[in-house]
């Protein structure tokens, strides 16, 4: 069975203290991993897709970075609006995603 | 352009009563698929439509949820009759092409009573 664990479960930093937040999966055949940002009463909003191992996207102040068994997330000079639950997820089958449990930030002034 | 919309944002029910919730996907996206998050649990998926299709119904719980997308628009979901393990938050999302970023709509939060 497909599994995705996010660690910490939350994470409190201040503005300005660069982070990494952990996805680590277990699947059968990866086709993608997926990183999404959830706001309070919000759906996920889309953030990046990574498919190989090695492979890096960059947007503002967020980098995801994707190996063989796990996932990164980092966050660097973080700002309060940063502050989110921030989703991983998986992709074996063109067509589920197994979603973590998520990774709520919060970024202190 | 449009996202992804869900109707209602919310709805409370009694335990026995019927609920349909509706989904509109983003313009020219064949892929729709439903997912549900129960209180404390991760987000997991229910099931997803290639335009009218069912192309994968492994998620759905059982046979109190039906699912239909008529035309390959809209989508509905209708619980009958809904039980107090239903309730949570069901989030529709779509993708223009198989296995792209999904986008999703902003839920509806059932409550059963």
């Amino acid at each position: 069975e497909d599994q995705v664990t996010q660690s910490p479960e939350a994470l409190r930093l201040q503005e300005g203290e660069s982070s990494s937040l952990n996805c680590s999966y277990t699947v059968s055949g990866l086709r993608g991993l997926f990183w999404y940002r959830q706001d309070p009463g919000k759906g996920p909003e889309f953030l990046f897709t990574l498919y190989s191992a090695g492979e890096e996207k960059e947007k503002e102040r967020l980098k995801a970075t994707l190996t063989k068994k796990e996932s990164f997330l980092h966050i660097t000079a973080p700002k309060p609006e940063d502050s989110a639950t921030y989703l991983c997820a998986v992709q074996v089958t063109n067509s589920k995603l197994t979603f973590g449990k998520g990774i709520t930030l919060s970024v202190r002034p | 352009e449009a996202g992804v919309t869900q109707f209602p944002s919310h709805s409370v029910i009694e335990k026995g009563q019927t609920v349909t919730l509706r989904c509109d996907p983003i313009s020219g996206h064949d892929n729709l698929y439903w997912y549900r998050r129960v209180m404390g649990k991760e987000i997991k998926f229910l099931l997803h439509f290639v335009k009218e299709s069912k192309q994968d119904e492994s998620g759905m719980p059982n046979n109190r949820f039906l699912a239909e997308r008529t035309g390959g628009t809209y989508s509905t979901l209708k619980v009958q009759p809904a039980e107090l393990e239903d309730s949570g938050v069901y989030f529709c999302a779509s993708s223009q092409e198989l296995g792209n970023e999904q986008y999703f709509g902003p839920g509806t939060r059932l409550t059963v009573t």
